[in-house]
């Protein structure tokens, strides 16, 4: 098992351009969620599917940010236009049934630096 | 609204020190209490988790945690911590219900001094 794969690990871009990141969950797990690691907030939920369905999306900070599962084993976290405050690390997790009976399997996340 | 609160942000140890670390919930209802631990420059990873029955809760790497529902804490503790335990601990919280939705604490980075 590869685990949860992002992609990218690393992106650095500048302020108004749309950043795009890549999240490929375990096999057979149905519950996909983004968070946001900062120095300030600490982990925030961003958002969570179950079967592709986006379940949960308060902690979507804005209109900026979209995200979308368009099967089970892939999701995408949209950033449009991109501010110097998206400055973070996004870690995308997945679970077999939510986590009250299963733990998330994270992924490496992607450092993003918009600068 | 739901919140976990991680008293100590950063916390300096030498090897073989004695280890607790704070966290309390703000929540009512039942709820499910994790542990998960951040590597240096890798992924979260569970450390240990409650659900039910015995209070005390033995994780991985010789960790424990106990979870005193009067007080609305779970504690993690170690007897004795190593270099190697040298990362950022988060507690976090799921509110019991069918939610799937799991809340963090804002994380205590442990540094382990050889």
């Amino acid at each position: 098992d590869a685990g949860v794969i992002q992609s990218p690990r690393h992106e650095v871009t500048e302020m108004g351009q749309e950043v795009t990141l890549r999240c490929k969950p375990i096999s057979g797990h149905d519950y996909l969620f983004w968070y946001r690691q900062t120095m300030m907030r600490g982990l925030e939920l961003l958002i969570y599917f179950n079967n592709n369905v986006p379940i949960d999306d308060s902690g979507m900070p804005e209109d900026r940010f979209s995200a979308k599962m368009p099967n089970a084993s892939f999701s995408t976290l949209k950033i449009q236009p991109s501010e110097p405050r998206d400055s973070a690390v996004y870690f995308c997790a997945s679970s077999f049934g939510n986590s009250y009976n299963s733990p998330l399997h994270f992924g490496n996340g992607t450092r993003l630096t918009v600068t | 609204a739901q919140s976990v609160s991680q008293h100590n942000h950063h916390v300096i140890l030498s090897e073989a020190a004695s280890l607790e670390l704070g966290c309390n919930y703000s929540y009512g209802g039942t709820v499910n209490l994790f542990w998960y631990v951040q590597y240096p420059g890798q992924h979260l990873q569970l450390l240990l988790k409650y659900f039910s029955g015995d209070p005390l809760v033995k994780g991985i790497k010789g960790f424990e945690a106990e979870f005193i529902k009067s007080k609305f804490s779970f504690n993690l503790r170690k007897p004795s911590v190593q270099w190697s335990d040298t990362a950022e601990y988060f507690c976090a919280v799921n509110s019991g219900g069918n939610t799937g939705k799991l809340i963090f604490g804002q994380g205590t980075t442990l540094q382990v001094k050889p």
